[in-house]
C-alpha cells in the first residue's frame, strides 16, 4: 500500500526557517518525481515544488524560489522541504504527493503538515 | 501561466440529483486535466485525470469530459459523501502547473 507521511510542520516567527518531510513507503520511492502542493486556510491548492526522480530536475513557483529547496533522500524513501526567510503567507498546509509516471497527476498524497508563520 | 477558472463557486443541491461542475482554462490544455475531490481535513483524492478517465476505485457516478479550454464533472446521482470541494488542475504546460479556484457541492 502507498503510503506518504508528511511532518515538520509548527508554528515558527516571520523570517524564521523549517524542514518539512515526506516519508515514503509501499513502493519504489526511487521511480518516481515528488511534488509539494500547499493550501492556505480556508484557499485552494497552489503546487510549490517538483522533484524529479533522481534528483536532478527541480522547479519551484516563483513567490518560493531563492527561499525553499526541495530536495530528497532515495536511500532513506524520504522527500524535504527546507523552507527559509519564511513569510505570514507561508501559511498553509504543506502536502507532499507522488508523481504519475506519464501524465503527472497526483494519485497519492500524503496527510498534509501545518506550517504556521506569525509572531 | 495557464489559469483555470472553475464554476460555479458553490453548488446547493440535493441528494440524487445531478450535479455539473466547469473548468475553463485560459489557454488549451489538450486533455491534460484532471479532478480532484477534497472533504474537509482530508487531502485531496484524484477523480478523474487526462480529462475523461476516472482513477482506481471512483464511482461510475462521476464522469469528466471535455478538451482545449473547456472541461466538465458530472456526478450523476449525489450521494451523501459526494458533498465536498472540487478542483481541476491542467499539468499540460508546467512549471508551474496550476489549479482551479474550486467548487463547492453543498447540501440544498
Amino acid at each position: 500500500e502507498v503510503q506518504l507521511v508528511d511532518s515538520g510542520g509548527g508554528l515558527v516567527q516571520p523570517g524564521g526557517s523549517l524542514r518539512l518531510s515526506c516519508a515514503a513507503s509501499g513502493f519504489t520511492f526511487s521511480s518516481y518525481s515528488m511534488s509539494w502542493v500547499r493550501q492556505a486556510p480556508g484557499k485552494g491548492l497552489e503546487w510549490v515544488s517538483y522533484i524529479s526522480s533522481s534528483g536532478s530536475t527541480i522547479y519551484y513557483t516563483d513567490s518560493v524560489k531563492g527561499r525553499f529547496t526541495i530536495s530528497r533522500d532515495n536511500a532513506k524513501n524520504s522527500l524535504y522541504l527546507q523552507m527559509n526567510s519564511l513569510r505570514a503567507e507561508d501559511t498553509a498546509v504543506y502536502y507532499c504527493a507522488r508523481v504519475s509516471g506519464s501524465s503527472g497527476y497526483y494519485f497519492f498524497w500524503g496527510q498534509g503538515t501545518l506550517v504556521t508563520v506569525s509572531s | 501561466e495557464i489559469v483555470l477558472t472553475q464554476s460555479p463557486a458553490t453548488l446547493s443541491l440535493s441528494p440524487g440529483e445531478r450535479a455539473t461542475l466547469s473548468c475553463r482554462t485560459s489557454q488549451s490544455v489538450s486533455s491534460y486535466l484532471a479532478w480532484y475531490q477534497q472533504k474537509p481535513g482530508q487531502a485531496p483524492r484524484l477523480l478523474i485525470y487526462d480529462a475523461s478517465n476516472r482513477a482506481t476505485g471512483i464511482p461510475v457516478r462521476f464522469s469528466g469530459s471535455g478538451s482545449g479550454t473547456d472541461f466538465t464533472l458530472t456526478i450523476s446521482s449525489l450521494e451523501p459523501e459526494d458533498f465536498a470541494v472540487y478542483y481541476c488542475q491542467q499539468r499540460y504546460n508546467w512549471p508551474p502547473e496550476t489549479f482551479g479556484q474550486g467548487t463547492k457541492v453543498e447540501v440544498k
